[in-house]
């Protein structure tokens, strides 16, 4: 059973709507959580990384979520672009070694 | 600043055959790490490499090796390749060991026959 789990698995929305992603994770000891964004073909680019004291981070458009008590990011998206489609990786990193254990991906599709 | 860069970016092998893959990281960045991609398994972390040491092994079997030269450039072996090993191969650089940022390069593309 993969210890960071991502839904949807994927999901398609309109060009302008906003969305949100889900990661929860049951790996400890926390260190950090990271979100990537990966277009087809390419490297992960990162878009946040949240520690255990941050709630909330933005980059641009995008807004990542962390509820370190319940083990459980969102990343939302707002006001979509057809640039936007993409895997969306959710990454947590272990507090004791470093070690990363990666989510699955949400496969976003935006359509105009 | 010139990113990440990973050659080649595809790369066509038969069952048995062994390869090595390279990657330039950031000018500056000591620290690469590689990671395999599948639709099946999706990222799996390989290994880290700093200052031409291993410091971080993922749970992969001994025909995936890697080293780390002076310069920071490092490269990837897999030996006796299976069909199995077809994936993407992703090259991250960061200043340091286990560093907070890490930057991706395109990957290599494996494709095994």
């Amino acid at each position: 059973k993969n210890q960071v789990e991502q839904s949807p698995q994927s999901l398609i929305i309109l060009e302008g709507k906003n969305c949100t992603l889900q990661c929860n994770y049951t790996v400890s000891p926390f260190s950090n959580l990271r979100w990537y964004k990966q277009d087809t073909g390419r490297g992960p680019v990162s878009l946040t990384i949240m520690t255990f004291s941050e709630n909330t981070k933005s980059n641009g458009r995008y807004t990542a979520t962390l509820d370190a008590d319940t083990k459980q990011s969102s990343l939302h998206i707002t006001a979509s672009q057809l640039s936007d489609s993409a895997s969306y990786i959710c990454v947590v990193i272990l507090g004791n070694n470093n070690d990363m254990r990666f989510g699955a991906g949400t496969r976003l599709t935006v359509k105009p | 600043k010139a990113g990440v860069t990973q050659t080649p970016r595809y790369l066509i092998k038969t069952r048995g055959q062994q390869v090595t893959l390279s990657c330039s990281p950031i000018s500056g960045h000591r620290s690469v790490s590689w990671y395999q991609q599948t639709p099946g398994q999706g990222l799996q972390f390989l290994f880290e490499y700093f200052s031409e040491t291993q410091r971080n092994k993922g749970n992969f079997p001994g025909r995936f090796s890697g080293r780390q030269f002076s310069n920071s450039r490092s490269e990837m072996n897999v030996s006796t390749l299976e069909l199995g090993d077809s994936a993407l191969y992703l090259c991250a650089s960061s200043l340091t060991a286990s560093s907070y940022e890490q930057y991706f390069g395109p990957g290599t593309r494996l494709t095994v026959t």
